[in-house]
């Protein structure tokens, strides 16, 4: 079982360039999420979505956008980027019917903007 | 605003038994999570809890006071493999989790 799994592993983008990062989760779970890990700091979520077709706004929104069509994708999208985005992404997964919502994460994806 | 505080790093021996506190005060209280994170990877599920009290599971122990919005998480006999960071995070009345910043934990032989 895949679980869940993300692309690029890692990626040096110019600023001002946009790109996407994906994940994929093969354990038909609901919930889904992305977070930035930086140094020093927490894990802060991105975005989020509870169920296909619907997406929400967490923490640290602002320079991303997220789309969720189906239960199994959900690509995190920077439409410009600058520098201060340079950090680990992180996705994960839940199932929400589950007793305590326990969360997987994706193997992350390591971006450095110049 | 929602805080969770826990140490930055700790270090410990091999063999032995270290605590980690985590302490938190956030809108709401629907659970607390420990994670373990290796250097460069993802972070992992260790511990739930949602009642007060103790939830023991092999070498590592969860205990949590929701009076006192405090967690610790007991490692005992503690392996090199033990070294990694050790996320607390809370589920909040929204159902989102809120992380703290993570302790590092080093062994030493």
């Amino acid at each position: 079982t895949a679980g869940i799994t993300q692309a690029p592993t890692s990626q040096i983008l110019a600023a001002g360039r946009s790109m996407t990062l994906r994940c994929t989760q093969d354990m038909r779970h609901n919930a889904m999420y992305w977070y930035r890990q930086d140094l020093g700091l927490g894990l802060r979520l991105i975005h989020y979505s509870n169920t296909a077709g619907t997406t929400g706004k967490g923490e640290v929104p602002d320079g991303y956008s997220v789309s969720r069509a189906n239960t199994d994708d959900f690509p995190l999208t920077l439409a410009s980027a600058v520098p201060s985005q340079t950090s680990v992404y992180f996705c994960a997964s839940s199932d929400s019917g589950s007793n305590h919502n326990e969360q997987f994460f994706g193997p992350g994806t390591r971006l450095t903007v110049l | 605003g929602q805080n969770i505080d826990q140490p930055t790093e700790m270090t410990a021996t091999e063999g032995a038994i270290v605590q980690i506190n985590c302490t938190y005060q956030t809108s709401g209280f629907n659970g607390l999570f420990w994670y373990q994170q290796h250097a460069g990877e993802a972070p992992t599920f260790l511990s739930y809890n949602v009642l007060d009290g103790l939830e023991e599971k092999g070498r590592f122990s969860s205990f949590l006071s929701r009076s006192k919005g405090y967690s610790y998480l007991l490692l005992k006999e503690l392996q090199m493999k033990d070294s990694a960071s050790y996320l607390c995070a809370v589920l909040d009345s929204n159902y989102q989790l809120i992380w703290g910043a993570g302790t590092k934990l080093i062994i030493k032989p």
